[in-house]
């Protein structure tokens, strides 16, 4: 089964620029989650999508900040404009509703590589 | 919310030795503890998890413990191998899927 992919691997941008960063999950997982790693912290929560609703969105930065997921498969975060605190690495995963049963713990969530965005 | 703590950041240990990873987290309705392996280039894979109705979970080489009094966990890994050397990160959730983590313990073995 494939995982969790994300697009693009790196991304540079110059302040004031807007980005575009894709998230497909695996094939039918409900819930979808966006996290973001800076300057080597901890990684943080952003969002949380069940399906196409924004079950949790209480990690957002701020408004510069908008996620989607149309459809309730592939998601995109759009940074715009992007400021030079937004630089990290932003981490998708996926996981299935709990009643989706088979071999997966529940709460198991299953990470993407991650986009690598630099602001200059 | 939730914060988790996570120490030591760097670890060093000689191949064969063991490597301990501690955490602790704030929220007492935490009750769900899994442990990530992010090696170069790659996400966050889940290596463990433990759940608040048990203390201690083994697979391997690696063991986990919790206490829910003292509010911290921790990994252990024995007879480390060179393919052990990734950045570990602990995390905790309160069960509503939103996962807190630790700031990342980046573990070297030495050959």
């Amino acid at each position: 089964e494939a995982g969790v992919t994300q697009f693009p691997s790196h991304s540079v941008i110059e302040k004031g620029q807007t980005v575009t960063l894709r998230c497909d999950p695996i094939s039918g997982h409900d819930n979808l989650y966006w996290y973001r790693r800076v300057m080597g912290k901890e990684i943080k929560f952003l969002l949380h999508f069940v399906k196409e609703s924004k079950q949790d969105e209480s990690g957002m930065p701020n408004n510069r900040f908008l996620a989607e997921r149309t459809g309730g498969t592939y998601s995109t975060l759009k940074v715009q404009p992007a400021e030079l605190e937004d630089s990290g690495v932003y981490f998708c995963a996926s996981s299935p509703s709990n009643l989706a049963g088979g071999r997966t713990k529940a709460n198991e969530q299953f990470f993407g590589p991650g986009t690598r965005l630099t602001v200059l | 919310g939730e914060n988790v703590e996570q120490h030591p950041s760097t670890l060093s240990v000689q191949e064969g030795d063991s490597a301990v990873i501690k955490c602790t987290y704030s929220d007492s309705a935490s009750n769900y503890f899994p442990w990530y392996k992010q090696e170069l280039g790659k996400g966050p894979q889940l290596i463990i998890d433990i759940r608040s109705n048990v203390g201690e979970k083994k697979d391997q080489r690696i063991a986990v413990t919790l206490n829910k009094t003292a509010k911290h966990f921790s990994l252990h890994i024995t007879e480390t191998q060179p393919e052990d050397s990734a950045v570990y990160f602990c995390a905790a959730s309160s069960g509503d899927y939103k996962l807190s983590f630790g700031a990342g313990t980046t573990v070297t073995v030495r050959a």
